[in-house]
């Protein structure tokens, strides 16, 4: 089975704060993706990667930057956390080129700032 | 940019009725993808259905069936003899079959299965 495991479950930073969530999957996926899930919005792309150092702006990259320096790793990095950004956080992992594939989601990290 | 719509926030169904989710999107491609994504309660998201949209047959996978109208744009979800596990956030969502393999998504379903 493929796994995509998110470092934390429930988070809690204070305004400013760097934020680093990290998602690691175990299926040797080439794509990776950081979505923001909010009540009413739905799931909204932040960042993605197909490949270790590649990267490309989602929808919404504003106030957040990626980090891919290994194939399974794909880190979304808050470098000054606000209060707008308190969300729920999704990483998901695909095969390139698996166009009907799905995407695999991860448990999601539930982010509080304060 | 492609858009997708899910006009019902929400829904209740007793056990063992048929419900039907709705979705709409807006796209200027001939070729894309379509998927239905369940997310129950405190659980991962899984993918329940998809559809390639240059096949004419409706996807169906055991009590889950989709209704692809292409010339209206719609991709709307069936789901048969509802039981307690289908509970959960129901998402739509859109791939094109050229570029980059990202999903939009809409903005969920909330289906509640009443005993």
């Amino acid at each position: 089975d493929v796994k995509v495991t998110q470092s934390s479950r429930y988070l809690v930073k204070r305004t400013g704060e760097k934020v680093f969530l990290e998602c690691v999957q175990d299926m040797d996926h080439e794509n990776m993706f950081w979505y923001r899930q909010d009540p009413g919005l739905g799931l909204r792309l932040i960042y993605f990667s197909y490949d270790v150092k590649m990267k490309e702006k989602g929808d919404i990259p504003e106030g957040y930057s990626v980090s891919r320096e290994k194939k399974e790793r794909f880190s979304l990095i808050l470098e000054s956390a606000s209060t707008n950004q308190t969300s729920m956080y999704l990483c998901a992992s695909s095969f390139r080129g698996g166009k009907t594939d799905t995407q695999y989601f991860g448990p999601g990290t539930r982010l509080t700032v304060l | 940019a492609q858009t997708v719509t899910q006009s019902q926030p929400e829904m209740s169904v007793q056990e063992a009725e048929t419900v039907t989710l709705s979705c709409t999107y807006d796209t200027s491609e001939n070729n894309y993808y379509l998927f239905w994504y369940k997310q129950p309660p405190s659980r991962q998201m899984i993918l329940v259905i998809r559809q390639e949209a240059y096949k004419q047959q409706n996807a169906t996978e055991n009590r889950f069936s989709v209704n692809f109208q292409k010339a209206a744009k719609s991709f709307s979800l069936k789901i048969s003899d509802s039981q307690l596990g289908d509970t959960a956030m129901y998402f739509c969502a859109f791939m094109t079959y050229f570029g980059n393999e990202k999903l939009t998504f809409g903005t969920g379903t909330r289906l509640t299965i009443i005993p």
